[in-house]
């Protein structure tokens, strides 16, 4: 079946560093990616997404990237911060593409250390 | 004021009884949607709908029920609750137009049925 995955559960960078998450997507027809962010106790939080025709997506501290060849999507952060502390997940947009029904990451853990 | 709801945000019930949990939006999206998190499982999508005459199933729908009272409005019942159903329920929604795949999260219920 499809599936999104992420490669590794948790993460623990200085403050300070860059961070970088990574994500495998299976269906190679997706058409639109997404990374949401979830803090303790509150509901997924949009932060950047990104269309199957594009390579690259910047935010503010925030970089999506995406490799179409070898289905896979990283979030990288710049100069994280303890407030960046979270469960990241990404998602994808399989076709048919207007039905909605996005698949879901498990989701990797970013722990912050000061 | 947040866009998108949920009433209430904590509940503790008892096997057998029946409970509803509503979800609210602004933002004038048609599609709603009711997921469950759970640890190590990821979201899983319950019921969707995408309009008021528009009720979907999602992957895991057994022992679950919705209603769309309005363009506004989802709930979602338990009318048996049972231990495993014991989780974290998210209400999101999203657009209509192409381009609108993107959900957004309201802040959870934390349900516990002991």
């Amino acid at each position: 079946g499809e599936s999104v995955g992420l490669h590794l559960p948790t993460l623990s960078v200085q403050e300070g560093d860059n961070s970088i998450i990574n994500c495998a997507y299976s269906n190679s027809a997706s058409d639109y990616f997404i990374w949401y962010k979830q803090e303790s106790g509150k509901g997924p939080q949009f932060i950047i997404d990104i269309r199957s025709n594009m390579d690259k997506r910047q935010g503010q501290r925030v970089t999506v990237l995406l490799n179409k060849t070898v289905k896979h999507l990283s979030l990288q952060i710049a100069a994280t911060q303890p407030g960046d502390s979270a469960v990241y997940f990404c998602a994808e947009n399989p076709p048919p593409s207007n039905t909605g029904k996005l698949i879901f990451g498990q989701g990797t853990t970013l722990q912050v250390k000061p | 004021d947040a866009d998108v709801t949920q009433t209430p945000r904590n509940r503790i019930t008892k096997t057998g009884k029946r409970i509803m949990l509503e979800c609210s939006q602004t933002k004038g999206h048609d599609r709603m949607y009711w997921y469950r998190q759970d640890p190590g499982l990821g979201l899983r999508l319950i019921y969707y709908s995408f309009d008021v005459k528009d009720i979907n199933k999602g992957e895991i729908s057994d022992g679950y029920s919705v209603s769309r009272q309005a363009q506004a409005k989802f709930s979602l019942s338990l009318e048996s609750a049972i231990p495993n159903q014991t989780a974290l329920y998210f209400c999101a929604t999203s657009g209509m137009a192409a381009g609108e795949a993107t959900q957004y999260f309201g802040p959870g219920t934390r349900l516990l049925v002991l």
